[in-house]
């Protein structure tokens, strides 16, 4: 089943512009992550934020998290054409070696 | 530093023959391994992970199986592919649980 879901599924936007997507979750967890797929290729690692956090950067993106919520959001800041690609959130519980993954959001920015 | 190699990068099968793909890590010992498959346009979901030499766990009931002969190899299996099976099929690495996994660029399967 599903543990985390990305909202929207699709965004599309200019070159400069800001992208925002979010990610709802239905159970506790020790961690969340935010992982990028370009078309056809693996996934790459973004930023990991733990459940004790609320905001985490890293160059232009920022990670928040609302354990409250069960919500987190990644925000990627003047995008970039090459920002092209999927956005996944991934969560992690305590004492499990699995990552459960949601559907991803396909970002598409346009030059 | 660590490399992740996942080989053949595509893969075309008739129904009914064997797979093998195989996943090899450099660069650390004793990692944590995943085989994750990925149907089009959607998120993984977890095949099998392992801790150790011998050691697989397996998530999902299916035509497939994991093994892990030596410590940085791991290798997804059938004896016989259905046309179910078809997908990206996505091996990653970890050194710890808690830490964010490292993927390898896939191995894109057909059945026909």
């Amino acid at each position: 089943s599903q543990q985390g879901e990305e909202d929207p599924q699709a965004l599309s936007i200019q070159e400069g512009e800001n992208a925002t997507m979010n990610c709802s979750y239905k159970t506790s967890i020790n961690n969340l992550q935010w992982y990028r797929q370009n078309s056809g290729r693996g996934l790459v690692h973004l930023i990991l934020i733990r459940s004790n956090e609320r905001e985490k950067h890293s160059g232009r993106l920022r990670v928040t998290l609302d354990t409250s919520k069960k919500s987190s959001s990644l925000l990627i800041t003047a995008s970039r054409a090459a920002d092209t690609a999927s956005y996944f959130c991934a969560t992690g519980m305590d004492s499990s070696y699995k990552l459960i993954f949601g559907s991803g959001t396909r970002l598409l920015v346009r030059p | 530093s660590q490399t992740i190699h996942q080989w053949p990068a595509t893969l075309v099968q008739p129904v009914g023959s064997p797979l093998s793909l195989e996943c090899t890590v450099e660069g650390t010992s004793n990692p944590n391994l995943y085989w994750y498959r990925q149907a089009a346009g959607r998120g993984l979901q977890l095949l099998f992970y392992s801790v150790g030499i011998g050691q697989i766990s397996s998530e999902v009931p299916q035509n497939l199986s994991a093994s892990r002969p030596q410590d940085r190899q791991f290798i997804l299996s059938s004896k016989k592919l259905l046309l179910s099976d078809s997908g990206f099929y996505l091996c990653a690495w970890n050194g710890n649980e808690d830490q964010p996994q490292h993927f390898g660029d896939g191995t894109r399967l057909s059945i026909l």
